[in-house]
């Protein structure tokens, strides 16, 4: 499966947009990108995830390469309580969640 | 709320101890996990069941034993633990049969082993 490389923290202000990126450049044509999230101490979150397009909800934005070996999560207007932990995983189409891999993720700190 | 309920989300026991953490979900799921996270590291799978049957378990002691009744409803049956076992644990589910979807997790039991 495909690995992801994220950087360990980054800071954001309150109200600015926090664009966190994540290498997965070993990633097949058949593998998604998810992104997940996790407020300290509490399970992780479900944010968004895509195969190739760009996807938006009401959380977040995902940006995925042309080519795919990238992406960047986008929330548009942080607020002190999107401070968390952010995984970004790779997850084969037709295998189950057993084979999510969280990472060690990015730990964004949104400050005021 | 993700429709992954944990029960209970604290708990203090002994090495002697036995007890059980409870998992429910209401969302139709046919798959079911039971997650360790240790501090400051990543999340480690330790059992997966796919229509109430075991499919993954990764190596986990003995002393923790998953039990599945019915597709709603996840247990782990905690005995003679240690203190490294004390851990946040964490059920997930997810719709095995439908590729294009994601996993929710609970909120997770913080278990302190004395």
């Amino acid at each position: 499966d495909a690995k992801t490389t994220q950087p360990p923290s980054m800071d954001c202000a309150e109200g600015r947009a926090a664009n966190l990126p994540c290498n997965h450049s070993t990633i097949s044509g058949n593998e998604y990108v998810y992104w997940y999230r996790q407020i300290h101490s509490q399970g992780p979150q479900y944010i968004i995830h895509g195969l190739k397009n760009n996807e938006t909800n009401e959380m977040a934005s995902l940006i995925i390469t042309e080519d795919r070996k990238s992406s960047t999560l986008i929330l548009p207007h942080a607020t002190l309580r999107d401070t968390a932990v952010y995984y970004c995983i790779v997850r084969p189409l037709n295998t189950g969640f057993q084979k999510l891999v969280f990472g060690t993720g990015t730990r964004l700190l949104v400050s005021p | 709320e993700t429709g992954v309920t944990q029960t209970p989300r604290h708990l203090v026991m002994g090495m002697t101890n036995k007890k059980s953490l409870k998992c429910e979900q209401h969302l139709g799921h046919n798959a079911m996990y039971w997650y360790k996270q240790s501090a400051k590291k990543p999340l480690e799978l330790m059992f997966v069941y796919n229509f109430k049957e075991q499919t993954e378990n990764n190596s986990v002691p003995s002393r923790f034993s998953p039990e599945c009744p019915n597709s709603s409803h996840l247990f782990l049956h905690l005995h003679t633990l240690q203190p490294e076992d004390s851990a946040l644990y964490l059920c997930a589910s997810s719709q095995e049969d439908r590729p294009n979807t994601e996993a929710f997790f609970g909120q997770g039991t913080r278990l302190t082993v004395v």
